[in-house]
C-alpha cells in the first residue's frame, strides 16, 4: 500500500543530543513537509521541500535541519539548539502545490 | 499572528444531528481551504477541500461552505456518527505564492458525537 511511514513512533532525547526523525513515502510525491504539533495548537510548519536537493524554512525552523537527497525520503534532525523539542512531529507529502497533503502517523519526541 | 482561527475548542452533538465546525481566516490571499480529521496518536486525514472560486463543496455527509466576504468557512457533517468523534483542523493556502503548498492550520476543534 502507498503511504507515508514515520519512525520511530516514540523517541527520547537527552540534553545536548541531536536526534533524527525518519520520513519515507512511496506515493511518488514531489513535495514533502515537516510539522510540529503542541497540545491545544494547530500544526506549525518547520521545513518543506518541493523537489529533491532543495528545501525551504517554514515558520519555526530554528533548531531543526533537514535533507532531501532522495525523492522518497525527508529526514528531520532536531538539534541541541532546539530548546523545547517535546512535541508531536508530523511528516506530510503532496503531489505538488495545491494538492491535499497526506500525513504519516507521527513521532512523539520527549526529553529524558 | 494567528491567520487561521478555530474559536471553538470543542463541540458536542447527538448522533444523527448536524455538526457544524467553524473556521475564520485573516489573510485575503488564501484561495484554497482544507479540512482534516485527526484521531489521537495518528496523523491527520484529509476530508474535503474548497477553492475560493466556489462557495460550497459536498462529499457524502461532509459539506464545506466558504464565505469569502466574511473570511469564514464551515464544515457540516450530516448525519453525525460516533465514529466522527475526533479533532478537526481547517487549513488554508495561498496557491499563488509560488504554489509551495504551504498550509496554515487552525488550532483544531474536538468533536464528540454522543450515541
Amino acid at each position: 500500500d502507498g503511504g507515508i511511514t514515520q519512525s520511530p513512533k516514540y523517541l527520547f532525547r537527552k540534553e545536548g543530543q541531536n536526534v533524527t526523525l525518519s520520513c519515507e513515502q512511496n506515493l511518488n510525491h514531489d513535495a514533502m513537509y515537516w510539522y510540529r504539533q503542541d497540545p491545544g495548537q494547530g500544526l506549525r510548519l518547520i521545513y518543506y521541500s518541493q523537489i529533491v536537493n532543495d528545501f525551504q524554512k517554514g515558520d519555526i525552523a530554528e533548531g531543526y535541519s533537514v535533507s532531501r537527497e532522495k525523492k522518497e525520503s525527508f529526514p528531520l534532525t532536531v538539534t541541541s539548539a532546539q530548546k523545547n523539542p517535546t512535541a508531536f512531529y508530523l511528516c506530510a507529502s503532496s503531489v505538488q502545490g495545491n494538492q491535499p497533503q497526506h500525513f504519516g502517523d507521527g513521532t512523539r519526541l520527549s526529553i529524558l | 499572528d494567528q491567520q487561521v482561527k478555530q474559536n471553538s475548542p470543542s463541540l458536542s452533538v447527538q448522533e444523527g444531528r448536524i455538526s457544524i465546525l467553524n473556521c475564520d481566516y485573516t489573510n485575503s490571499m488564501f484561495d484554497y481551504f482544507l479540512w482534516y480529521k485527526k484521531y489521537p496518536a495518528e496523523g491527520p486525514t484529509f476530508l474535503i477541500s474548497i477553492s475560493s472560486i466556489k462557495d460550497k463543496n459536498e462529499d457524502g455527509r461532509f459539506t464545506v461552505f466558504l464565505n469569502k466576504s466574511a473570511k469564514h468557512l464551515s464544515l457540516h457533517i450530516v448525519p453525525s456518527q460516533p465514529g466522527d468523534s475526533a479533532v478537526y483542523f481547517c487549513a488554508a493556502s495561498n496557491t499563488g505564492s509560488g504554489n509551495t503548498g504551504k498550509l496554515i492550520f487552525g488550532q483544531g476543534t474536538t468533536l464528540q458525537v454522543k450515541p
